[in-house]
């Protein structure tokens, strides 16, 4: 039973543009929703990441937006330039537990200049 | 990645031959974990420890064992490697619930 989904696999982008990427989950004890960015070769790195007391969280050009009752959350990338090129994951966390992050299957992100 | 450490970076081995992974930090975090990337199913969590000597299961922890005897170690071992454990693996700290941390990966295949 896969806990968080993830949609799209893949997504092309033109420069300028908004990419979104958005995620749903189905245990209500998940209480912390990390996104992560991949490059090739490289580790995932902590892109932003949002409580559910809030229901949207904004750095800069990326802003997640959450919908407790709906139990989805996106990612907004607002200018998607090039270097914003990479995979992103969904995650998702029963804080209390500290028992690992939950994620989605990833989207590649693509971002034609 | 700054305070985290994955060795080998890269690892070719036999099928049945034991291999032992290891995540070395410099954080002093209580909480370390073990993730396996492959493609199509991001990233699964073997296994995980919440302190030195204390593991428990993951997701996908069958064919793999791991040890924690200091605070700053965390070894996974494939006990006898099959081509189905070729990935890349991860390894995380995190000093509480939140704020996970990932090492730059290693890239095993069995052969």
């Amino acid at each position: 039973q896969q806990q968080v989904k993830q949609s799209p696999q893949s997504l092309i982008v033109q420069k300028g543009g908004i990419s979104i990427i958005n995620c749903a989950y189905e245990n209500t004890a998940f209480d912390y929703f990390p996104w992560y960015q991949q490059f090739p070769g490289k580790g995932p790195a902590l892109l932003i990441a949002i409580r559910p007391d809030v229901s949207e969280k904004k750095e800069g050009r990326f802003t997640i937006s959450f919908n407790k009752s709906a139990k989805q959350f996106s990612l907004h990338i607002m200018d998607s330039q090039p270097g914003d090129s990479a995979t992103y994951f969904c995650a998702a966390s029963n804080g209390g537990g500290a028992d690992g992050l939950t994620f989605g299957k990833g989207t590649h992100l693509i971002i034609q200049p | 990645d700054a305070g985290i450490t994955q060795s080998p970076r890269h690892k070719v081995t036999e099928t049945g031959t034991p291999v032992t992974l290891r995540c070395h930090q410099t954080e002093n975090h209580r909480y370390m974990y073990w993730y396996r990337q492959d493609p199509g199913h991001g990233l699964r969590l073997i296994h995980y420890s919440y302190g030195v000597k204390d593991t428990d299961k993951g997701e996908v922890s069958d064919g793999y064992s791991v040890s924690r005897s200091k605070t700053e170690d965390f070894l996974l071992t494939l006990e006898s490697a099959t081509s189905s454990q070729t990935s890349v693996y991860f390894c995380a700290i995190s000093q509480g619930a939140y704020g996970y941390t990932f090492g730059s990966g290693t890239r095993l295949t069995v052969v």
